[in-house]
């Protein structure tokens, strides 16, 4: 059976702190893994990783997927109170279908 | 170009009672995957499809669960005689084509089930 990791399963940090959100993946069949950003609603696509050690880069935000290790981070530099949400990562396999983790809520204090 | 629409937003059912949760997809979207969230958990996948047809139902139970996308109109998921544990999130999500490509969520439909 698929599986996905996330860790820290929490966090809390400061305004201006940067931050690495971990994602660990047992996918059949692997053709992709993405990252969303969820606040209280539908998730919202962040980036949709297939290359090992290719980074995307949005703003603050970045990602890099490694396919030997089965990793991918997420890192999300001077983190704002805007930050503050769950952060799922989830794997594709064959169908498409995505495996999601159990999500990392990132508390950002002011 | 509207996003993938749900309907509807909450829905409040007594047990025994059916649910019926509406999903559109995004324009020139022709994949639909529909996603349970129980409190606490990440999302689980149930069933994706395609025009007519349920390419995979394997997170989907058994009994009592449903869903459909016909040629024309929304793809339905459909509860019948809903139990509390079927209180959750439902969320449905689309994507133009198989293979890697983004999948972009509605706003989801939050069942109650009293």
């Amino acid at each position: 059976e698929d599986k996905v990791v996330q860790s820290p399963l929490s966090l809390v940090v400061h305004e201006g702190d940067t931050v690495t959100l971990n994602c660990s993946y047992e996918v059949t069949n692997f053709r992709s893994l993405l990252w969303y950003k969820q606040e209280k609603k539908a998730p919202t696509f962040l980036f949709m990783l297939t290359s090992s050690g290719i980074e995307k880069k949005s703003g603050r935000l970045s990602s890099i997927l490694d396919k030997k290790e089965l990793f991918s981070i997420l890192n999300i530099t001077a983190t704002q109170t805007g930050d503050s949400a769950v952060y799922l990562c989830a794997g594709t396999g064959a169908n498409s279908k995505l495996t999601f983790g159990k999500g990392i809520t990132l508390s950002v204090r002011p | 170009n509207a996003g993938v629409m749900q309907n509807p937003r909450h829905l409040v059912r007594r047990r025994g009672q059916e649910a019926r949760l509406r999903c559109s997809p995004m324009k020139g979207h022709s994949h639909v995957y529909w996603y349970r969230q129980l409190p606490e958990e990440g999302l689980k996948f149930m069933v994706y499809l395609q025009k007519e047809n349920i390419i995979d139902e394997s997170g989907m139970p058994k009994e009592r669960f449903s869903a459909e996308f016909p040629k024309e109109g929304p793809s339905i998921l459909r509860i019948q005689q809903v139990v509390r544990g079927d209180s959750a999130a439902y969320f449905c999500a689309s994507s133009p084509l198989i293979g890697p490509a983004e999948a972009f969520f509605g706003q989801g439909t939050r069942l109650t089930v009293v």
